[in-house]
């Protein structure tokens, strides 16, 4: 199974900050990388998939970059909306696996 | 637009069974491949089963495999997981969601249903 590894687990910040979250993947998954924000007691909400491609109705301040193993999930402005939990998700190979999601915390 | 509306969670006895039950609105599920999702309590997400828009081919994670199974009645539009032989540790959240047409990233997703296994 290809493993999916997220750092950091925390990120404390404040609102205007540059916020990065990594994903790492166990073996090479090309692309096939999505993005996904949760608030509490909510659903996940698909961000980016493809690695880079933005969700429509997705704020642009959120972006997505990498490819192979190494992706980042970058908010350029963090704002208000943005305090939640992210997590990665691989769609290369099953089983279709999440990382361990990083929740972003008020700093 | 795509809904996905929950039913049919709630507490059950380990070794029970229990159906859940997603009605898709906004989209055929005849063409679309479909997945159930689990969060346990305070953790992360567990990609549980999933189906190939014709039934054909069906997927199921190893903490389920044999216990679970997946399936669609295109005449109701409507998912299910039917959950058997159930264990504390299948005790979460479970969300059905829709895949991409041709790509298994989650683009919709049910509000969640809550399955509690306890004695």
């Amino acid at each position: 199974d290809i493993q999916m590894t997220q750092s950091p687990s925390t990120l404390s910040a404040s609102v205007g900050d540059r916020v990065t979250i990594t994903c790492r993947a166990s073996q090479n998954i090309n692309s096939f990388l999505a993005w996904y924000q949760q608030k509490p007691g909510k659903a996940p909400r698909l961000l980016i998939y493809q690695a880079s491609i933005l969700q429509s109705g997705v704020p642009s301040r959120f972006s997505g970059s990498g490819s192979a193993t190494d992706f980042t999930l970058t908010i350029s402005s963090l704002q208000p909306d943005d305090f939640a939990t992210y997590f990665c998700q691989q769609y290369h190979h099953y089983p279709w696996g999440f990382g361990q999601g990083t929740e972003v915390e008020v700093k | 637009q795509v809904q996905l509306v929950q039913s049919g969670g709630g507490v059950v006895q380990p070794g029970k069974t229990l159906r859940l039950s997603c009605l898709a609105s906004g989209f055929t599920i005849s063409t679309f491949g479909m997945h159930w999702v689990r969060q346990a309590p305070g953790k992360g997400l567990e990609w549980v089963a999933g189906m190939s828009f014709d039934g054909s081919n069906k997927f199921y994670s190893d903490s389920v495999k044999g216990r679970f199974t997946i399936s669609k009645d295109s005449s109701k539009n409507t998912l299910y997981l039917e959950m058997n032989s159930l264990r504390a540790e299948d005790t979460a959240i479970y969300y059905c969601a829709k895949p991409d047409w041709n790509l298994w990233y989650f683009d919709s997703w049910g509000q969640g249903t809550l399955v509690t296994v306890s004695s």
